[in-house]
């Protein structure tokens, strides 16, 4: 069945860096398009970036964009969000999300399965 | 990257039918067929209910129902049932090859 396992969350100070992890299992990792959403406590759901399947195109959001960075081993059907200068908004759990449709469809945000999720928490 | 506008709650009856709305722009929403709609209950990650504007996945209730008239998407949940009490978000591939979420809506089943 397929699985997706985040780690790598934690408390960290405003400015530092921190790295995200999500290990899949169960399905082609290399054929899907993966996401990073995020949600505040208490708030709603907020995209943060895609990578294609093959890991030659990513997109942020414009909240991320500069300090985040993206990135899939597909060799080991693993993605990474590598946070730097992080800020007290950046406060969330963070889900990695498969999206449904394999191929050049990797930024449609029909996510099929979704992560448990991890913990950021950014603070002096 | 704007957040797509929904209702912050609504609610009805067991049995009853509700509608959620999902508004955005010819950017997202009404530009392209991939409109999804997203149930998460407390604690919980969210799920995939309707993709690609009206297609449900396999083992969601035809209850569920999902349409779009021009900038705006809404959810129909119709028979609502207690276990239909949720948050419910909307979300959008957009002109930038990035995705953009609703800021989401309390169901509440009375």
């Amino acid at each position: 069945q397929v699985q997706l396992v985040e780690s790598g969350g934690g408390v960290v100070q405003p400015g530092r860096s921190l790295t995200l992890s999500c290990a899949a299992s169960g399905f082609t990792f290399s054929s899907y398009g993966m996401h990073w959403v995020r949600q505040a406590p208490g708030k709603g759901l907020e995209w943060v970036a895609v990578v294609s399947y093959d890991g030659n195109y990513k997109y942020y959001a414009d909240s991320v964009k500069g300090r985040f960075i993206m990135s899939r081993d597909n060799s080991q059907s693993t993605l990474y969000l590598r946070m730097n200068s992080l800020r007290t908004e950046d406060t969330a759990v963070y889900y990695c999300a498969k999206v449904n449709c394999g191929g050049d469809c990797y930024s449609r945000p029909d996510y099929d399965y979704w992560g448990q999720g991890t913990l950021v928490t950014v603070s002096s | 990257q704007s957040a797509l506008t929904q209702p912050a709650s609504v609610s009805g009856s067991p049995g009853q039918s509700i509608t959620i709305s999902c508004t955005g722009s010819s950017s997202d929403v009404g530009g392209y067929n991939y409109v999804s709609w997203y149930q998460q209950h407390p604690g919980k990650a969210p799920k995939l209910m309707i993709y690609e504007v009206s297609n449900r996945p396999s083992g969601v209730p035809d209850r569920f129902s999902g349409s779009r008239s021009g900038n705006t998407a809404s959810l129909t949940i119709s028979g609502l049932q207690a276990e239909d009490e949720a948050d419910y978000y909307c979300s959008s591939y957009t002109s930038s090859n990035t995705a953009v979420f609703g800021g989401g809506t309390k169901l509440t089943v009375l």
